[in-house]
């Protein structure tokens, strides 16, 4: 059974920090990885996809990566800025079921 | 193209009230799921239905729930005799025919709050 777990789940940084958010999974039979921005009340932004034989994708500040035989992804932010905070989620497609897996996701805070 | 609609945004109802939550997909879009959200917790998979058919029920609990998407109109995910621990925060995702495999597009969510 496929697990997924963000490291950490908070984190509180000022601003302009480079900073890391990681993901990790149980079954590398993982098809793809997204990550995606929730902010408070609100719905969810696809942020990067990650196709199963892709390693990363890059969109402005953001740069995601997939490590599949390792089952871990990692989230990086350059230059953070206030507006950078909310919570990040990623979620592993798996192509057996149709279903994506969610973790719990990250909190971000950037201090101005 | 309007993205996904879900109404509505906020739905509150007392213990054993019936909760009806609607999801509009993306123009084209012929794939619907539903996810269940609890408070600081990460979205569970429900239900994936196509026209008319559901093709995969095994996050909907075996009691109470049921969803339905038919040939006209938007998807419905109902639940009855609601329980305090139905609150959640409830997305619907659409997705096209022929997408990329686990590309969804989301909703706002419906925020449902029982007393």
């Amino acid at each position: 059974k496929q697990e997924v777990t963000q490291i950490p789940a908070a984190l509180s940084v000022p601003e302009g920090e480079n900073l890391v958010l990681n993901c990790s999974f149980t079954d590398s039979a993982i098809y793809n990885l997204q990550w995606f921005r929730q902010d408070p009340g609100k719905g969810l932004t696809s942020l990067l996809l990650i196709q199963s034989s892709q390693r990363e994708q890059t969109s402005g500040r953001l740069n995601a990566s997939l490590d599949k035989s390792s089952g871990r992804s990692t989230l990086y932010i350059a230059a953070s800025q206030p507006g950078d905070s909310a919570t990040y989620l990623c979620a592993g497609f798996m192509d057996s079921n149709y279903q994506l897996i969610w973790g719990a996701g990250t909190k971000l805070i950037i201090k101005p | 193209n309007a993205g996904v609609m879900q109404n509505p945004r906020h739905l509150v109802r007392r213990r054993g009230q019936e909760a009806r939550l609607r999801c509009s997909p993306m123009k084209g879009h012929s794939h619907v799921y539903w996810y269940r959200q609890l408070p600081e917790e990460g979205l569970k998979f429900m239900v994936y239905l196509q026209k008319e058919n559901i093709i995969d029920e095994s996050g909907m609990p075996k009691e109470r729930f049921s969803a339905e998407f038919p040939k006209e109109g938007p998807s419905i995910l109902r639940i009855q005799q609601v329980v305090r621990g139905d609150s959640a925060a409830y997305f619907c995702a659409s997705s096209p025919p022929e997408g990329l495999a686990g590309e969804q597009y989301f909703g706002p969510g419906t925020r449902l709050t029982v007393t």
